[in-house]
């Protein structure tokens, strides 16, 4: 089955810093990458997802990359705030037969933004 | 319109109980699963199921069973309980659609189910 690994699992940053987030994968068929950002007690959330068909996608100050024969893919936050302080996951999916997505979630990285 | 609701919020078991952990979408959503999120862990697929009526296991099923009667909820049990499954346990609902000649797909998670087995 498929693996992710994510790295680091802690980073701090200092308020306005980027911080970036890196997750590989095993499973070469793997076509969907999305990421979530849980608070502490919340529900997982997503915030950006990319498919295998392309190599970045931007939402504000949230970009993610992906690198499909390498098979990595990245998370990156720029100008970062206090309210991005929460754990980052990632993920990797194939589509199955029967339509839906079955993720494999990395470990997840706690994200501390310093004021 | 409350998307993923999950009950109960809390619970705690003694080992070798049994309970089931309700999950209930209103968005008509094909697609349920069921997640456990341990420490250190991140979240690991127990069951999904892709329709009424069919249920499949995913990354950690064992000491659990589902069910999936009716489309707007997916029930999961827990038998025996043991200590091994003291977890919070996450549900999440999906359908698929096609954007721009592409299959899309996003999963809602509900708020959640902690559940302690003593």
């Amino acid at each position: 089955g498929e693996n992710v690994e994510q790295h680091p699992s802690t980073l701090s940053v200092q308020e306005g810093d980027s911080a970036v987030i890196k997750c590989t994968y095993s499973d070469s068929a793997s076509n969907y990458f999305p990421w979530y950002k849980q608070e502490l007690g919340k529900r997982p959330q997503l915030i950006i997802d990319i498919r295998s068909n392309v190599g970045e996608k931007k939402d504000q100050r949230i970009a993610v990359t992906l690198n499909k024969t390498a098979k990595h893919f990245s998370l990156h936050i720029t100008e970062t705030q206090p309210e991005d302080s929460a754990v980052y996951f990632c993920a990797a999916s194939i589509r199955s037969g029967a339509g839906s997505y079955q993720l494999t979630f990395g470990k997840g990285t706690k994200l501390s933004v310093i004021p | 319109n409350a998307g993923v609701t999950q009950t109960p919020k809390f619970r705690v078991l003694k080992t070798g109980q049994s309970m089931t952990l309700l999950c209930a979408q209103d968005m008509n959503h094909e697609y349920m699963y069921w997640y456990r999120q341990d420490p250190g862990m991140g979240l690991r697929l127990i069951h999904y199921s892709v329709g009424e009526g069919t249920t499949a296991k995913g990354e950690v099923p064992d000491g659990y069973n589902v069910s999936r009667l009716k489309k707007q909820n997916f029930l999961l049990g827990l038998e025996s309980a043991a200590p091994s499954q003291t977890s919070v346990y996450f549900c999440a609902s999906s359908y698929s659609y096609v954007l721009d000649s592409k299959h899309q797909e996003t999963q809602y998670f509900g708020p959640g189910t902690r559940l302690l087995v003593l």
